[in-house]
């Protein structure tokens, strides 16, 4: 079954310092998502992403975030400078068109950034 | 402010039980209904979706939906040890094309051998 592979597993960083975090989406599909949980909290919605640009973004996604799609494969996340409070496990999710029966979201693995 | 409540538990069953989960959304106009299963430190795993009021079996699981009453529930039958997760509720206001889910915090299930 495809899946949704994100790199790396664990990015340590220091406050202040700017980490891309990758994800490569399954291949058909169409809806790109970034959601974060902090430990012991519940999973947030940060953006969306269609079309190469966003569709949603969230109060977290502030300018300090930005996503894109740079060659048709991988979906990143920027954090240009990191915060102590964006230690959290962040999730790549993609969607296909849900035409078929109905829209399901399938979640990567995770990379788990802790600023320090 | 859309909101999605689950009993943060833990939900403790003995193995061979039925366990039952439960959820309850604020929007009145979602129309699409999951359940993911969450192992500590791992990502989400979708077990569930339900979009039409009722029930939904897959397996041991059965997904039911009440929206007038706004609520989604989660049986798992012949509980195994290896069902011990979070269990989380998330809610989506269309059924098809983009939009972003809204999670309640989880419920932690427990099964006992």
């Amino acid at each position: 079954e495809p899946e949704v592979t994100q790199t790396p597993s664990h990015q340590v960083t220091q406050m202040g310092q700017e980490v891309i975090l990758r994800c490569v989406p399954i291949s058909n599909h169409l809806y790109f998502y970034w959601y974060r949980q902090i430990l012991g909290q519940k999973v947030e919605f940060l953006v969306s992403f269609y079309n190469n640009e966003i569709s949603e973004k969230s109060e977290i996604f502030d300018d300090q975030f930005s996503v894109e799609r740079p060659d048709g494969s991988n979906f990143t996340l920027k954090i240009r400078s990191t915060k102590l409070e964006d230690s959290a496990m962040y999730f790549c999710a993609t969607e296909d068109s849900g035409l078929a029966g109905g829209t399901k979201k399938y979640f990567g693995p995770g990379t788990r950034l802790t600023v320090t | 402010q859309k909101e999605v409540e689950q009993n943060s538990g833990p939900l403790s069953v003995p193995e061979g039980a039925i366990a039952s989960l439960n959820c309850t959304y604020s929007d009145r106009g979602s129309q699409s209904f999951f359940w993911y299963r969450q192992y500590s430190g791992k990502s989400p795993e979708l077990i569930m979706s339900i979009y039409s009021n009722g029930d939904k079996e897959d397996g041991r699981f059965t997904a039911q939906l009440n929206k007038a009453s706004q609520y989604v529930s989660l049986l798992i039958r012949d509980s195994q040890p290896s069902d011990s997760a979070t269990y989380l509720c998330a809610v989506n206001p269309q059924i098809s094309g983009y939009s972003t889910l809204t999670f309640g915090k989880g419920t932690m299930l427990l099964v006992s051998p």
